[in-house]
């Protein structure tokens, strides 16, 4: 079946911008995840959602960056006046209901110039 | 802090040979314990996961937890050059949901 999916796959945007990344989970996946990955560093995780409620937002970086799920499906992490430190790849993750193990989209490279 | 520690590598086997990774972790209120390996310029990759101290078997991949030393390997036999990746452990402290603490991986390259 059809695996997670992001879009964009590339985005370079000015510093200063407002920039918004998709994602789709596998259908049927009620619990996704929103991580980046910065260039020699591991996953830092960034938030997590149950359904369209986001239980734990702990690792947010900054009161720039925010995400929403509608539908219990799509989910949008948007990143507002965009810094350079932000260029990264952010990757979606998505579990099935109950489940312990998590399924990742390709990601999103992000860069701010 | 919790915090996920493997060694960066780069290890080097031969094909065929078995490759070891391995992987500490700082909390004892770990529940989870998952591998993924990471091609490239791509995204993650489950691989396997364990739950239970002791050993899981999935082909040519083994996982082994031993909850008391704090400590999670993955063995991979007959070790083929498409296995040369970085191989990521991740730890869920707590709960079948939320979400996983990472390792910065290890870098595995096998010589043909």
């Amino acid at each position: 079946g059809a695996g997670v999916s992001q879009s964009p796959s590339n985005k370079v945007t000015e510093k200063g911008k407002d920039v918004e990344l998709r994602c789709d989970p596998i259908s049927g996946h009620t619990a996704l995840y929103w991580y980046r990955q910065s260039l020699g560093q591991g996953l830092e995780f960034l938030i997590y959602f149950q359904g369209n409620s986001a239980p734990d937002k702990s690792g947010l970086p900054s009161d720039r960056f925010s995400a929403e799920r509608t539908g219990g499906s799509v989910s949008t992490l948007t990143i507002q006046r965009t810094q350079q430190e932000d260029s990264a790849v952010y990757l979606c993750a998505s579990s099935p209901p109950g489940a312990r193990e998590q399924y990742f989209g390709p990601g999103t490279r992000l860069t701010v110039t | 802090q919790k915090e996920v520690e493997q060694n960066s590598g780069p290890l080097s086997v031969p094909e065929g040979a078995i490759a070891s990774l391995n992987c500490t972790y700082s909390d004892r209120g770990s529940q989870s314990f998952f591998w993924y390996r990471q091609y490239s310029g791509k995204s993650p990759e489950l691989i396997m996961f364990i739950y239970s101290n002791g050993d899981k078997e999935d082909g040519r991949f083994t996982a082994q937890l031993n909850k008391a030393s704090q400590y999670v390997s993955l063995l991979i036999r007959d070790s083929q050059p498409s296995d040369s990746a970085t191989y990521l452990c991740a730890v869920r402290y707590g709960g079948s949901q939320g979400n996983l603490i990472f390792g910065k991986g290890t870098k595995l390259s096998v010589k043909p």
